[in-house]
């Protein structure tokens, strides 16, 4: 069974350009959730979606934004982007309701310059 | 509201000596508590994990937790260190039944060294 799978793995972007991150969970989970990692702020929740739907929010401007396909895979976009968006941006998903445990993908590494 | 304190950001173990990384959470409601591992440029790997029921908890590569209520402790525990054992850890809670809905709250991480 193939796990978490987060495209690329590393992306160099310039100030003020925009980025899409994408995610495709496990077979048959149904909610993925979106983490920031940096070494200053450690492991920052994002958001989660389920059925295509945001479910919770963390506490990250507006130019954070993802979304939801039917298929389940997810993708995250970074509009104007800053140089304290370089961080590494972990994917994980769950089979959903019920279901405790999270499978993180290998993440992405963002740096911005 | 849940968080995660891991005391401790560094920790240092000679090769077959006994590991413990220290957790302790807040949470307003039953806690779901999680151990992480994760390796360099990789993602995390989930250890062990605690929801209901027995209390000790055995995990993947030899370790193990113990979930305390009154010491609102989750405390890692692995009898023998192993040089592959060297990664940083990172405890987490979360709730799952309150409106954060599977959202985990992650302590600050431990980075564990083993000395041959």
């Amino acid at each position: 069974k193939a796990g978490v799978t987060q495209t690329p793995r590393y992306l160099i972007k310039t100030r003020g350009q925009q980025v899409t991150l994408s995610c495709s969970p496990i077979s048959g989970h149904r909610s993925v959730s979106w983490y920031q990692q940096t070494p200053g702020q450690g492991l920052q929740f994002l958001f989660e979606y389920f059925s295509e739907t945001q479910r919770n929010k963390g506490n990250f401007p507006g130019r954070f934004s993802g979304r939801q396909f039917s298929n389940s895979r997810s993708e995250m976009n970074v509009s104007t982007l800053e140089l304290g968006d370089s961080a590494l941006y972990l994917c994980a998903s769950r089979g959903g309701e019920g279901n405790t445990e999270a499978f993180f993908g290998q993440g992405t590494r963002l740096t911005v310059v | 509201a849940q968080s995660v304190t891991q005391l401790g950001s560094h920790v240092s173990v000679s090769e077959g000596a006994l590991v413990l990384l220290r957790c302790n959470y807040s949470s307003s409601v039953p806690p779901y508590l999680f151990w992480y591992v994760q390796y360099p440029n990789q993602g995390l790997q989930l250890l062990l994990k605690y929801t209901t029921g027995a209390t000790l908890v055995k995990g993947i590569n030899g370790f193990e937790a113990e979930f305390k209520k009154s010491e609102t402790s989750f405390h890692l525990t692995k009898p023998s260190a192993h040089m592959s054992d060297a990664a940083e850890y990172f405890c987490a809670v979360s709730d799952f039944g309150g409106s954060t809905l599977g959202r985990l709250y992650f302590g600050r991480g431990t980075q564990l060294t083993v000395w041959p």
